[in-house]
């Protein structure tokens, strides 16, 4: 069965350095794109990244762009997430969630397609930023 | 960018249906057909319920359904069950290659 173990969360003060975790298992880790989504209490999700199958494509929201790096490795079926220049507003919990539309070929040309939403998420790690 | 823009609440006894809307903009909701919807309970990772707008993940019960008209996605719930009472989120593939949410509905079951 599909299973994302997030981890690493934990309680830092402002401007501090942060990497999560988010194991996987259940599938080929490496193809498929995974997201990080967080949820700051009692408040609403926020898309974070998105890393493509390979990690040869990258995307941030605005709000963590310059700051976070999403990137992987898939001879560990590890998804990471290195969070720097933490704010207070960065305080949520961080899950990871798979993204289900795979990569095809098309005349000998991989496409890898859009990546928009998740079918299966972790179980999410907290984060506190906060001095 | 701002989140997509949904109704904080809303309210139906069991049996009745419900709509959720969701608005955006032409650079994401009304640009593809990329519109999820997911179902969060209290405590809880959030579920899938709706993907490319209309389309639904195979055990997801068919009382769940989805549309979209220009910048505005909807959810559909029929024959509301006391289970359905959560917080549910649209989100939309952007312009831009990112995922935009909108702000949440708590759906509350009279």
């Amino acid at each position: 069965q599909v299973q994302l173990v997030e981890s690493g969360g934990d309680v830092v003060q402002p401007g501090r350095s942060l990497r999560l975790s988010c194991a996987a298992s259940g599938f080929t880790f490496s193809s498929y794109a995974i997201h990080w989504v967080r949820q700051a209490p009692g408040k609403g999700l926020e898309w974070v990244a998105v890393i493509s199958y390979d990690g040869s494509n990258k995307y941030y929201a605005d709000s963590v762009k310059g700051r976070f790096t999403i990137s992987r490795d898939n001879s560990k079926n590890t998804l990471y997430l290195q969070m720097n220049s933490l704010r207070v507003e960065d305080t949520a919990v961080y899950y990871c969630a798979r993204d289900p539309a795979r990569p095809y070929m098309v005349r000998g040309v991989i496409i890898d397609p859009t990546h928009h939403y998740f079918d299966y998420w972790g179980q999410g790690t907290l984060v506190t930023v906060s001095s | 960018q701002s989140a997509l823009t949904q109704p904080a609440s809303v309210s139906g006894s069991p049996g009745q249906s419900i709509t959720i809307s969701c608005t955006g903009t032409s650079s994401d909701v009304g640009g593809y057909n990329h519109v999820s919807w997911y179902q969060q309970h209290p405590g809880k990772a959030p579920k899938l319920m709706i993907y490319d707008v209309n389309k639904r993940p195979s055990g997801v019960s068919n009382r769940f359904s989805g549309s979209k008209s220009g910048n505005t996605a909807s959810l559909t719930i029929s024959g509301l069950q006391a289970e359905d009472e959560a917080d549910y989120y649209c989100s939309s593939y952007t312009s831009s290659s990112t995922v935009l949410f909108g702000g949440g509905t708590k759906l509350t079951v009279l």
